[in-house]
């Protein structure tokens, strides 16, 4: 079992650039949640998808949108980079009604905005 | 809307000694509540959760934690801390209905080990 995969590692993106992040769920989840992790701080939701559709939202502008495939795996779109916008996004996968939530994450992608 | 908070920022303690992070919650619900560790550039591994049952949970490296309904408590122990265990401990709250959960996680606690 693979676990929660994330692409790429890393990344360097210039301010006003657009980015994608791509995330593989763990076998058997149907759930993939993003977070965002700015240094020091804990994560902070983005969003949650199930059956492609955005089921949940954090507090975060438009300029961030996701897309969840048929296979489950989702990405991450962040447009007009900002500075701020540099920090660790999780991933994360679950079971739908799972009777105990649990989340499982990957190793995230870092992302940083010059 | 639900929120944690983790009181201590950085804790140090000597190998060998036990350890206690805290964590408090606010959810008009019954909650879902897990801790988590990260060690330096890695992703969350889960320690331990609660939802249900005996509020006495065990996790993995010897961690416990002990839900307190009464005083929205959720604190980590663990009895003899190993040099090991050096990483962040987010506590978190999951809320949400239908399935759907969205967590919210506490600004983390830095624990140190000295030998």
């Amino acid at each position: 079992d693979a676990g929660v995969t994330q692409s790429p590692t890393h990344l360097i993106k210039t301010r006003g650039q657009q980015v994608t992040l791509r995330c593989s769920p763990k076998s058997g989840h149907d759930t993939v949640s993003w977070y965002q992790q700015a240094l020091g701080q804990g994560p902070q939701f983005i969003f949650q998808y199930y059956e492609e559709e955005e089921r949940q939202r954090g507090n975060f502008p438009d300029r961030f949108s996701g897309h969840q495939f048929p296979n489950y795996s989702s990405e991450l779109n962040v447009n007009a980079l900002l500075l701020g916008d540099s920090a660790l996004y999780l991933c994360a996968s679950s079971a739908f009604g799972s009777p105990d939530r649990e989340q499982y994450f990957g190793p995230g992608t870092r992302l940083t905005v010059t | 809307a639900q929120s944690v908070t983790q009181p201590d920022i950085h804790i140090t303690v000597s190998e060998g000694a036990s350890l206690e992070l805290r964590c408090n919650y606010s959810y008009g619900a019954t909650p879902y509540l897990f801790w988590y560790v990260q060690s330096p550039g890695q992703g969350l591994q889960l320690l331990l959760k609660y939802f249900s049952g005996d509020t006495l949970v065990q996790g993995i490296k010897g961690f416990e934690a002990e839900f307190k309904r009464s005083q929205s408590s959720f604190n980590l122990r663990k009895p003899s801390v190993h040099w090991s265990d050096a990483a962040e401990y987010f506590c978190a709250v999951g809320a949400g209905s239908g399935g759907y959960q969205k967590v919210t996680f506490g600004i983390g606690t830095k624990l140190q080990v000295i030998p």
